[in-house]
């Protein structure tokens, strides 16, 4: 089954204890990203991904960081998390093409991160 | 203006009414666009892409505007399990990828 696959789906953590929300894909797509959500704000991305090796800051990349090692992954790092870092975290991947991801996202379940 | 832009409702409309909503978009460079539906506390999934020429699936219908850039959805004899966010998506030429902020769409029994 073609799917994005993150975990934890919940994770309650200490402030200051680093952390990694991990995500997969089987779909081959070259084009992975992070959001975060939270009330009233929407779905602000966080980083994205046009390929291995090549990552770039969307709108909200302070406090994290990423990495693509191989096509599939994509892990999402919080060095040092803060409490302003609670919220609904997802992952998305989704083909490339004509320099845009034209085929609409696929998103993962997501992971409901609480920093205490 | 803001890049992306919705209604954010709620639209409370009784079972098997039409309901139609826009949502408006700044950059006249923009490519591809798309609509999402997000269940609480769910993941959004794809609904439909949003095509020049408009397309149609089932009861769903999206058209693009492009001269008051705008898309719309327009979904017919609504039903129950229609409830939920109703998110556009915006992809320009920059890479960037736009979320509205949703509709939240209730359907009364």
């Amino acid at each position: 089954e073609a799917q994005v696959t993150q975990n934890p789906r919940y994770l309650i953590t200490v402030t200051g204890k680093k952390l990694t929300v991990t995500c997969s894909q089987n779909m081959n797509h070259e084009y992975m990203s992070w959001y975060r959500q939270d009330p009233g704000l929407g779905l602000r991305q966080i980083y994205y991904s046009m390929n291995v090796e090549v990552t770039d800051k969307g709108d909200v990349p302070e406090g994290y960081k990423v990495s693509r090692k191989e096509k599939r992954n994509f892990p999402l790092i919080l060095e040092s998390p803060s409490p302003n870092q609670t919220s609904l975290y997802f992952c998305a991947s989704s083909l490339w093409s004509d320099g845009q991801p034209n085929y609409g996202y696929t998103f993962g379940s997501g992971t409901r991160l609480t920093v205490v | 203006r803001k890049e992306v832009e919705q209604d954010p409702g709620p639209f409370n409309v009784p079972e098997g009414a039409t309901v139609a909503f826009n949502c408006t978009y700044s950059n006249s460079a923009s490519q591809s666009f798309f609509w999402y539906r997000q269940d609480c506390r769910k993941e959004p999934k794809l609904l439909m892409s949003v095509y020049s020429s408009g397309n149609e699936d089932g009861r769903f219908t999206a058209q693009l505007n492009r001269a008051s850039q705008y898309i719309s959805l327009l979904i017919r004899d609504s039903k129950l399990s229609d409830s939920a966010t109703y998110l556009c998506v915006v992809n320009s030429r920059d890479d960037k990828i736009i979320f509205g902020k949703g509709t939240r769409l209730h359907i009364l029994p």
